[in-house]
């Protein structure tokens, strides 16, 4: 079976930077993809690493590591409205468009 | 521009009642899907279409579960009958075609409660 984890719950303080992890073990590997959701909101998309390394795009960063089945989701400067669930997921087969979702972090700012 | 577009935004049915929701997908997206959202078990895609025809339907819990696409703007999603553990929320997602990037757009979602 697929199994993807991260962290349940982190809290972080406004203005500050906050790593949010994502481990992977899987059949295949086609991608992986980090979505942000706000509470009662969708899935909206932050960002996509299909080889190793860093990946910046504004205030977010995400990183991959294919040998180690790992990402990590940066958060700089963190602002009230960053709170809100993070979702790591994977495509595991090139030509299946399946995303296979970790359960997420709900990630909580305080001033 | 419209996103994905769901209906009923909300939904309160009996056990055993028959459930459908819709959704029309963003234009010119060829790739829909169908997820179901708890918090038991998170997000899991249950069906997705390309060009109208369903690709991978592994997710669908069971026969009382069917989705259909007879057009590339309009998906349903149907369950009969419901039961109480169907309770969730229902998000129908879509896509541009391969090569056009990597961005699934979710619509709003479709809140069932089943009682």
């Amino acid at each position: 079976g697929q199994n993807i984890d991260q962290p349940t719950e982190m809290t972080a303080t406004e203005g500050a930077i906050v790593q949010i992890n994502c481990t992977y073990q899987t059949s295949g590997f086609n991608g992986l993809f980090w979505y942000q959701q706000h509470a009662g909101e969708a899935p909206t998309f932050l960002s996509y690493n299909v080889l190793d390394g860093l990946e910046e795009k504004g205030r977010f960063s995400s990183f991959l590591s294919r040998s180690k089945g790992y990402s990590y989701l940066l958060l700089k400067e963190l602002q009230m409205k960053d709170s809100a669930s993070y979702l790591c997921a994977v495509r595991t087969h090139f030509g299946n468009e399946k995303l296979t979702f970790g359960t997420g972090t709900r990630l909580t700012i305080i001033p | 521009d419209a996103g994905v577009i769901q209906s009923p935004r909300h939904e309160v049915t009996e056990m055993g009642q028959e459930v459908t929701l819709r959704c029309k997908p963003i234009s010119g997206h060829d790739y829909l899907f169908w997820y179901r959202q708890t918090m038991m078990r998170g997000l899991e895609l249950l069906i997705y279409f390309n060009n109208n025809v369903p690709i991978d339907d592994s997710g669908m819990p069971e026969d009382r579960f069917s989705a259909k696409m007879p057009n590339a703007s309009f998906s349903t999603l149907k369950i009969q009958p419901s039961e109480p553990r169907d309770s969730a929320v229902y998000f129908c997602a879509s896509r541009l075609p391969q090569g056009s990037g990597n961005t699934i757009y979710f619509g709003e979602g479709s809140w069932l409660t089943v009682v």
